[in-house]
């Protein structure tokens, strides 16, 4: 079975700095998709970002952008120009192209940003 | 579009007591999903529905828990003799296709917040 860990429970930033959130997988597969989602105090699950393991580039969406180390089973969120708007927590997960149908979640990271 | 909507927003009950939380996943979404979020934790998965076929029910936790999908669209998370450890947010998701297409968004509804007393 994949787990999937996040090793920091909560982080803060100041307003427009980066910060970067860790998560580390567990899988003996090959080919499977890694995503981050936000969720704000409103409990609305919204996805960030997303990578297919197969693809060696690292995926970007405007001021997020992750660190992909399939070696190394680490799957890292970058937050630059953190926003107020950014405070939520973030869970990352694991979802295998070969079996089982459900999005395996690491225990969240709570992110402040300050201003 | 509408995106993924549940209700109750919250429910609190008595230890013992039977209760039904409701999902309308977007339409034409043929993958529906449930996962409870236990308080400060993360997603743990419930049970999955795609179009007509068997539901994937290896994240239920016990007997006491089910579901349905009527009509292909609309689905009941039903809980029995609810107990104190039941209290969690339950949120339900759904996707365009599903298996198919492991690598699809699940948009996620605004979930449930059960406290069983």
């Amino acid at each position: 079975a994949q787990t999937v860990t996040q090793s920091q429970p909560e982080m803060s930033v100041q307003e427009a700095e980066t910060v970067t959130l860790s998560c580390t997988y567990d899988t003996s597969e090959n080919n499977y998709y890694l995503f981050w989602y936000k969720q704000p105090p409103s409990r609305q699950m919204i996805l960030v970002i997303r990578q297919e393991a197969y693809k060696q580039q690292n995926a970007t969406e405007n001021r997020f952008s992750v660190n992909f180390q399939k070696a190394a089973k680490s799957f890292s969120l970058k937050i630059s120009d953190s926003q107020l708007g950014d405070t939520a927590m973030y869970f990352c997960a694991f979802r295998s192209n070969n079996a089982g149908n459900m999005l395996t979640f690491g225990g969240g990271t709570r992110l402040m940003v300050k201003p | 579009g509408a995106g993924v909507s549940q209700s109750p927003s919250n429910k609190v009950t008595e230890k013992g007591k039977d209760v039904e939380l409701r999902c309308d996943p977007i339409s034409g979404h043929t993958a529906l999903y449930w996962y409870r979020q236990s308080l400060g934790q993360g997603l743990e998965f419930l049970i999955y529905f795609q179009g007509n076929s068997a539901p994937d029910k290896s994240g239920l936790p016990s007997d006491r828990f089910s579901a349905e999908r009527t009509g292909g669209s609309v689905s009941t998370l039903t809980i029995q003799r609810t107990q104190q450890e039941d209290s969690a947010v339950y949120l339900c998701a759904s996707s365009p296709s599903g298996a198919g297409h492991r690598g699809e968004t699940q948009y996620f509804g605004p979930g449930t917040r059960l406290l069983v007393l």
